[in-house]
């Protein structure tokens, strides 16, 4: 079945540091999206990168979908204490459209030390 | 954007009996999503809930541990059934809404399970 993994799994870093965590698919996605998920939160939904090479900006935040849309990052310049919780990327595989097959990956947890 | 509750926020239980947890949703939606994330863990798809049919479960899940009720566009319940401590997790529900052309997930807040 479809795998996605992420590296790093924990990340430490210091305020003002940048981070960014890299997602591989096992097989080509037919987009992908991004969640932060707070400690002791829900996921909630980042951004949605659907064409190959896609490159997203969210303030601090920049996203970039691969070229063969089996990878992607996620890179946060200049970090603050509000960055931390665990991103996981998530993606269904090519074909499909809807959550009926999202596949999270394995998370990257983020603390940032002031 | 879709706003989720969920029932009950947090439960402690015993081996070998079952719990059954609410999801609410504010609009109506055609899909719901039953998660599993177990402590420090990524999420498992554990089933699709879909109104007026039975639920769609994925790999490695059974309806006969998980059975799920979806008797409206707005609500759908996950019993976890015959509990044993492997089973203490999270457990999310989600709805898929397409806004501009995106198809975001909102998750619920989720419901901490202990098995003891």
């Amino acid at each position: 079945g479809q795998q996605v993994m992420q590296i790093p799994q924990y990340q430490h870093v210091q305020e003002g540091e940048d981070f960014t965590t890299y997602c591989n698919s096992s097989t080509t996605l037919s987009n992908i999206q991004w969640y932060k998920q707070r400690p002791g939160g829900h996921p909630v939904f980042l951004i949605q990168l659907v064409k190959s090479g896609e490159v997203k900006k969210q303030k601090r935040l920049t996203f970039q979908f691969g070229e063969a849309k089996k990878n992607s990052s996620l890179h946060i310049t200049a970090t603050q204490t509000t960055d931390v919780g665990t991103y996981f990327c998530a993606g269904p595989p090519l074909g499909s459209g809807s959550a009926r097959q999202l596949t999270f990956g394995s998370g990257t947890q983020l603390t940032v030390l002031p | 954007s879709a706003v989720i509750s969920q029932k009950p926020s947090r439960d402690i239980c015993q081996r070998g009996t079952s719990l059954t947890i609410q999801c609410q949703v504010d609009s109506q939606v055609t899909m719901m999503f039953w998660y599993r994330q177990q402590p420090g863990q990524s999420l498992t798809l554990i089933a699709t809930a879909n109104q007026g049919s039975e639920a769609t479960y994925e790999s490695g899940f059974v309806i006969d541990k998980f059975p799920i009720s979806r008797p409206n566009l707005t609500f759908s319940t996950l019993t976890v059934s015959n509990m044993s401590p492997e089973d203490s997790s999270i457990y999310l529900c989600s709805v898929e809404e397409g806004v501009r052309n995106y198809n975001e997930q909102f998750f619920g807040p989720g419901t901490r399970l202990t098995v003891l």
